[in-house]
Formats: C-alpha cells, sequence, structure tokens
C-alpha cells in the first residue's frame, strides 16, 4: 500500500508570492491533517479534513487555507507569502476509525 | 488545555548503551490517545507506537518498549541496546479524542554515537 505523497518535495518562492501544496492520502483515509514545522516552533496544527469538511482548524492567519476533494486529496494554499513561511510542511492521514495519523515526507518551502 | 512536555531538548549516548525519552502530557479528558512518532533526518514522521487511556498495560517491541503512567501522567520510550540507526528526533504526541488535533511535543534529538 503507498503512503502519504506530498507534492513538490521541495519550493522556492518569492516574499508576497502564493504557493500551492499537495497531498495524497494512504487509499481509504478519508481524514488529512496539516501540519508546519519550523525550528522555533516545532510541529503545528494548521488543519485537518474530513469527508471534505474542514473539522479542525489551528491558529493560523487567514493565508492559511486548505481544501479536500471526493478522493480525499488535499491542498493547502499560502497566500501573500512571508518570510516567516519557510517550513517543512507535513500532511498526514488517518483511516477510518484510528487515531493514529501516517505521515508523509513533507514539502519544504523557502521563501525568499 | 491540551499539552505535552518533552523536557529532554538533545540526548547523546553510546551505542549499546540504554536510553529513556521522557514525555509529560496534560489533558482533562478522560478518553485520549498518546502517540510516539521517530523523524530521521529524510523529514517524515514515522509513527511508532499508539496508546489509549484506558490502557495502561506497557508495551514491548524488540528493542523499544513504552512505560504509561496515568498517575504521574507520563508516557515515556525506552530504547535498549541502542544502535546509531536510532538516531533521530523523536516525538511524544497526543489527542485529546478521536477527533480532536494531534498536538505535539517539541521533541528530542537523540544521537547514538558508534
Amino acid at each position: 500500500k503507498a503512503g502519504v505523497t506530498q507534492t513538490p518535495r521541495y519550493l522556492i518562492k518569492t516574499r508576497g508570492q502564493q504557493v500551492t501544496l499537495s497531498c495524497s492520502p494512504i487509499s481509504g483515509h478519508r481524514s488529512v491533517s496539516w501540519y508546519q514545522q519550523t525550528p522555533g516552533q516545532g510541529l503545528q496544527f494548521l488543519f485537518e479534513y474530513f469527508s471534505e469538511t474542514q473539522r479542525n482548524k489551528g491558529n493560523f492567519p487567514g493565508r492559511f487555507s486548505g481544501r479536500q476533494f471526493s478522493n480525499s486529496r488535499s491542498e493547502m494554499n499560502v497566500s501573500t507569502l512571508e518570510l516567516g513561511d519557510s517550513a517543512l510542511y507535513l500532511c498526514a492521514s488517518s483511516p477510518p476509525g484510528n487515531t493514529e495519523a501516517f505521515f508523509g515526507q513533507g514539502t519544504r518551502l523557502t521563501v525568499v | 488545555a491540551q499539552k505535552v512536555t518533552q523536557a529532554q531538548t538533545e540526548i547523546s549516548v553510546v551505542e549499546k548503551e540504554d536510553v529513556t525519552l521522557d514525555c509529560v502530557y496534560e489533558t482533562r479528558d478522560t478518553t485520549y490517545y498518546l502517540f510516539w512518532y521517530k523523524q530521521p533526518p529524510s523529514g517524515e514522521l514515522v509513527f511508532l507506537i499508539r496508546r489509549n487511556s484506558f490502557d495502561e498495560q506497557n508495551e514491548i517491541s524488540g528493542r523499544y518498549s513504552w512505560n504509561f503512567q496515568k498517575s504521574t501522567s507520563s508516557f515515556n520510550f525506552t530504547i535498549t541496546a541502542s544502535q546509531v540507526v536510532d538516531s533521530a528526533v523523536y516525538f511524544c504526541a497526543l489527542r485529546a479524542n478521536r477527533d480532536d488535533k494531534i498536538i505535539f511535543g517539541k521533541g528530542t534529538r537523540l544521537h547514538i554515537l558508534p
């Protein structure tokens, strides 16, 4: 069974631009969560989607948004990028009825 | 509010030594779930174990063992006879209920020296 797949693996963007990251969950998983990881703040929860609906949301500005499609694939978008948005963005999926999350390898975003 | 504390920021041990990673959690929920994840240099978080709040049995998996104690709100992780491949950042995490988010501790960076 394929794991969680995140694309692209690396991105370099300029301040003020916007970016879209993609996540394909493990087959059969309907819950997808996104996390931002930085050296200073650690792993911070962004949002979670379940069956195309946002179920939980972290404490991030509105520039961070996401969505989930009917096939459970998810995208997150960051608009008006700031230098502080440079981070590893991790996506995770969870199977029905289970509480643990399985993570992808992440997208490393660098904002210059 | 939920919180996970990993007081050890960084640990270095010589190969074959045993090492214990500490985790203390806070939650007011009576049903909750605890996890440990490993993050090697590649960046992917690898799921190691889940523990339910109603199951205090300790668990052993090969060289790995976990000690869950509700009385002290701790969920410690021990690696026996450590190996260089165990070098990674280890995260303890908590989910208060099935529909809530998972929150992570700051992680413990473990160096196993040959």
